[in-house]
């Protein structure tokens, strides 16, 4: 296992339409993280995955995006109805529970899909 | 929620010591302080971690004074390769919702 693998790593869609990215962790990771990155700034929390439970979601993210982990491995993202404003990088990360400690720890990023939206 | 002050940038030469220092007044007890370092066009990648004093690994040194409202990545002996964004990061102990990046800051080393 080489790293956390995303696909696309790019996509351009058409404003309206809906688009579905995929990650894939590190085997042995049962958290997975995701989230966006555009020009300039760093990465945005949108939510995150312990095993196939969705735990956590970034207050800011519209409900045009439902996030997947159906298996406790693979994530799909999925954008319904994009808008320009959803054009950036999105980033999926995994990493391992943190043994005896609450918190988020020591994550491994995968390449990121960037996303343009005409 | 702990939010970070870094500088935008920093210039260096190839074999200089380089310290990005990161403020963070409002850190919460259990906060760590981790910091990412990211190429373009790539995901961040995880350089170190800390509570407190000083962490070193084969890449870096994090320096965590006893208040731990600032700290200090060091970077020795950087070469070209270093020039990238780096992040530094408080609030993992929490809710996820906390991880936030902030803007960086860019690393340049010049030849």
């Amino acid at each position: 296992d080489t790293g956390v693998s995303q696909d696309p790593r790019h996509k351009i869609t058409k404003r309206g339409q809906n688009v579905t990215f995929r990650c894939d962790p590190i085997s042995e990771h049962n958290r997975l993280y995701w989230y966006r990155q555009t020009l300039g700034q760093g990465p945005e929390f949108l939510t995150y995955f312990q095993n196939e439970a969705q735990l956590e979601k970034s207050r800011l993210l519209s409900d045009r995006f439902s996030a997947e982990r159906p298996k406790g491995s693979f994530s799909t993202l999925e954008i319904q109805r994009t808008e320009q404003g959803d054009s950036a990088m999105y980033l999926c990360a995994s990493s391992l529970e943190p043994i005896g400690m609450a918190g988020h720890y020591e994550q491994y990023f995968g390449p990121g899909t960037r996303l343009t939206v005409t | 929620l702990a939010k970070t002050t870094q500088p935008i940038s920093m210039d260096s030469y190839e074999g200089q010591e380089v310290n990005i220092t990161c403020s963070h007044n409002n850190i919460a007890t259990n906060d760590y302080i981790t910091w990412y370092q990211q190429f373009p066009s790539q995901g961040p990648r995880f350089i170190i971690q800390g509570y407190k004093t000083k962490v070193t690994n084969e890449v870096a040194s994090l320096f965590i004074p006893a208040d731990r409202k600032s700290s200090t990545l060091s970077l020795p002996r950087v070469s070209l390769s270093d020039t990238a964004v780096y992040y530094c990061l408080v609030g993992v102990s929490g809710s996820a919702r906390q991880l936030t990046f902030g803007s960086g800051t860019q690393l340049t080393v010049l030849p």
